[in-house]
């Protein structure tokens, strides 16, 4: 099993959508968890780190489930902009290391 | 503020053949680290260096070495090139180990 899973889509949705992307995680001592977003050819950036009580940011939200290990990313009022792919990125208790999903890609079509 | 830069930003090699990629970051961070991507393989970090003066092998160290040159610099050179090694490299920063961490604009290297 790996160790950070995630649907590698592609979702396709039309723009004005809300989409709902899920990544479970293996290790239970888990202690950071982030969402990053990389468009095609780039490289990866922060887009939100994810906090136990939840957390939102303008139309992203970010919800932990420690008890069934998992992280979600909601994006309501998809724009255009929004397609990329998302990275689910988790930090085990005893390691240094972050570990990535190898990403769910989303496009959001006019 | 630069961020995280690193040099070439497209290379091909020959088989055997060795070089040297460069990053930097100017953020004053502790930590940083080099990771190859695959299509359908995600990050895998190569090697990292928690601190100035220290390294260690990451998941797929094989056919690598690093070099902490300072708090600013870490340099991550293939000795004798493989097939394998075609791929995306990029160099990522961070404050501290497990903290959020910030990407150069990757290599990409191509091995014939």
């Amino acid at each position: 099993r790996k160790e950070v899973e995630q649907d590698p889509g592609p979702f396709n949705v039309p723009e004005g959508a809300t989409v709902a992307f899920n990544c479970t995680y293996s290790n239970s001592a888990s202690q950071s968890f982030f969402w990053y977003r990389q468009d095609c050819r780039k490289e990866p950036k922060l887009l939100m780190s994810v906090y136990s009580s939840g957390n939102e940011d303008g139309r992203f939200t970010a919800q932990l489930n420690r008890a069934s290990q998992y992280i979600s990313l909601l994006i309501r009022d998809s724009k255009l902009s929004d397609s990329a792919t998302y990275l689910c990125v988790v930090n085990f208790q005893s390691s240094y290391k972050l570990i990535f999903g190898s990403g769910t890609r989303l496009l959001v079509r006019p | 503020n630069a961020g995280v830069t690193q040099t070439p930003k497209f290379q091909v090699l020959k088989t055997g053949q060795s070089m040297t990629l460069q990053c930097a970051q100017d953020m004053n961070h502790n930590s940083m680290y080099w990771y190859r991507q695959d299509p359908g393989m995600g990050l895998r970090l190569i090697y990292y260096s928690a601190s100035e003066g220290t390294t260690d092998k990451g998941e797929v160290p094989n056919g690598y070495n690093v070099s902490r040159l300072n708090k600013r610099e870490f340099s991550l050179r293939l000795e004798s090139a493989a097939p394998s090694q075609t791929s995306v490299y990029f160099c990522a920063s961070s404050n501290r180990d497990r903290d959020e961490q910030f990407f150069g604009p990757g290599t990409r290297l191509t091995v014939l």
